[in-house]
């Protein structure tokens, strides 16, 4: 399976705390991209960042991308209990037509 | 802009009953549009990739003559779940593929089907 893991599982910080999630994936890719999807709803595209980069940032979102080590990372800084929600990163590995396999994903709850 | 709808938003049927899910693009035209089934508190699973005006393509596992998808436009793509069953419930989504730069699948909100 090109399926990527996703860790922790879940995530509980307090507000105003910086939330940190991490992906692996097994293949090579052409982009990497984070998704929030909250309970029972579609997903709203957060970011996406190239295989040859190495670092993206937007709003409060960080992203980074080691391809050596297949993994990227998600940070949220002073986060908000609307950011409660759960996180998956999706990979659109080469050759795969520009399907996207997503992570196991990330339960964050942001408590006031 | 780049918003995709879905309907219904939640459907429930006897077993052995048929489904029809519709996926749209309502801003932009979808050469191409993905479905993917989400089990509770689990992933997305990737099921098939519609094109318009031909087949679809399946991921493997996924019966082709179970989940029926149908690609007639570049708004419109539906997904039928053939004489469902219980353990075909679960959260259906769907997404639309469009340039803005670069390829972005943008998702509809989901449709949640309950087979009794």
């Amino acid at each position: 399976s090109q399926q990527g893991e996703e860790d922790p599982q879940a995530l509980s910080i307090q507000e105003g705390e910086n939330a940190t999630m991490n992906c692996s994936y097994k293949t090579s890719i052409n982009n990497l991209q984070w998704y929030r999807q909250n309970s029972g709803r579609g997903l709203v595209h957060l970011i996406l960042i190239r295989s040859n980069e190495r670092e993206k940032h937007s709003g409060r979102l960080r992203v980074t991308l080691d391809t050596s080590k297949k993994s990227s990372s998600l940070l949220i800084t002073a986060s908000r209990a609307a950011d409660t929600a759960s996180y998956f990163c999706a990979t659109d590995f080469t050759g795969g037509g520009n399907k996207l396999t997503f992570g196991t994903g990330t339960q964050l709850k942001v408590e006031l | 802009g780049a918003v995709v709808s879905q309907h219904p938003s939640w459907v429930i049927c006897k077993s052995g009953t048929s489904v029809k899910i519709e996926c749209r693009s309502l801003d932009f035209q979808a050469t191409t549009m993905f479905w993917y089934r989400q089990f509770p508190k689990q992933s997305l699973m990737l099921m098939a990739t519609s094109n318009e005006g031909s087949k679809a393509t399946y991921e493997q596992g996924v019966e082709k003559d179970k989940f029926l998808i149908n690609h007639a436009s570049l708004t419109l793509s539906t997904l039928t779940v053939t004489s469902a069953h219980p353990e075909d419930s679960s959260f259906y989504i769907c997404s639309g593929e469009i340039w803005d730069g670069q390829e972005t699948q943008y998702f509809g909100p989901g449709t949640r089907l309950l087979v009794l």
